[in-house]
């Protein structure tokens, strides 16, 4: 199975910081690469899918780049709705796994 | 609107069984691969199955490969999971969600407790 990385956990920022997450997989995953948004109570959101392409209904604020095995998720300004956890999940080969989530605070 | 709502969910001893459902409407659910996602207490997002969109071909995870089963009715718009054999470690909110790559669309949830 391939193992998704990320980091760091928790990450603390504030209202306004530019936030980058990173995502490593244990083999390359080509661009094989989602991004979801978690916040408790509700179901997950689709951010990202195939490394960069932002999910329709998503701002522009989010972006998301790599390919292989390293990819990088980044909140360009920090709106207090961004708080939550953040997790990757690889789409190349099933199982399809999940990073451990990342949890966004406010400092 | 896309929904998709998720049911079935309890209380079961360790070696009960559970049926799950996931009711969809607003697209075309034939033309769709499905999946479940679940997610145990604290801990992150498992992806646990997915099924083709005629159902003839299914994937799982390693951990319920030979005790759950993925099955879905096109003619009801509904996505199943038969889940047999249940361990305490089976304990989670169990997800419905569209999709084979990046999954757009999630239902609420569902909660299942295996414990005596």
């Amino acid at each position: 199975d391939i193992q998704m990385t990320q980091s760091p956990s928790p990450l603390s920022a504030s209202v306004g910081d530019r936030v980058t997450i990173t995502c490593r997989a244990s083999q390359s995953i080509t661009r094989y690469l989602n991004w979801y948004q978690e916040k408790p109570g509700k179901a997950p959101k689709l951010l990202i899918y195939a490394a960069s392409s932002l999910q329709s209904g998503i701002p522009s604020r989010f972006s998301g780049s790599g390919s292989g095995t390293e990819f990088t998720l980044t909140i360009s300004s920090l709106q207090p709705e961004d708080f939550a956890t953040y997790s990757c999940q690889q789409s190349y080969s099933t199982p399809y796994t999940f990073g451990q989530g990342t949890r966004l605070e406010i400092k | 609107e896309v929904q998709l709502v998720e049911s079935g969910g309890g209380l079961v001893q360790p070696g009960g069984s559970l049926r799950l459902s996931c009711a969809a409407s607003g697209f075309i659910f034939s033309s769709y691969w499905m999946t479940w996602v679940r997610q145990g207490p604290g801990k992150g997002l498992e992806w646990v199955a997915n099924i083709k969109q005629d159902g003839s071909e299914k994937y799982y995870v390693d951990s319920v490969e030979g005790r759950f089963t993925i099955f879905r009715d096109n003619a009801k718009n509904s996505l199943y999971l038969q889940m047999n054999s249940l361990r305490a470690e089976d304990t989670a909110v169990y997800y419905c969600a569209r999709g084979i790559t990046g999954f757009d669309y999630w239902g609420q949830g569902t909660l299942v407790t295996v414990s005596s």
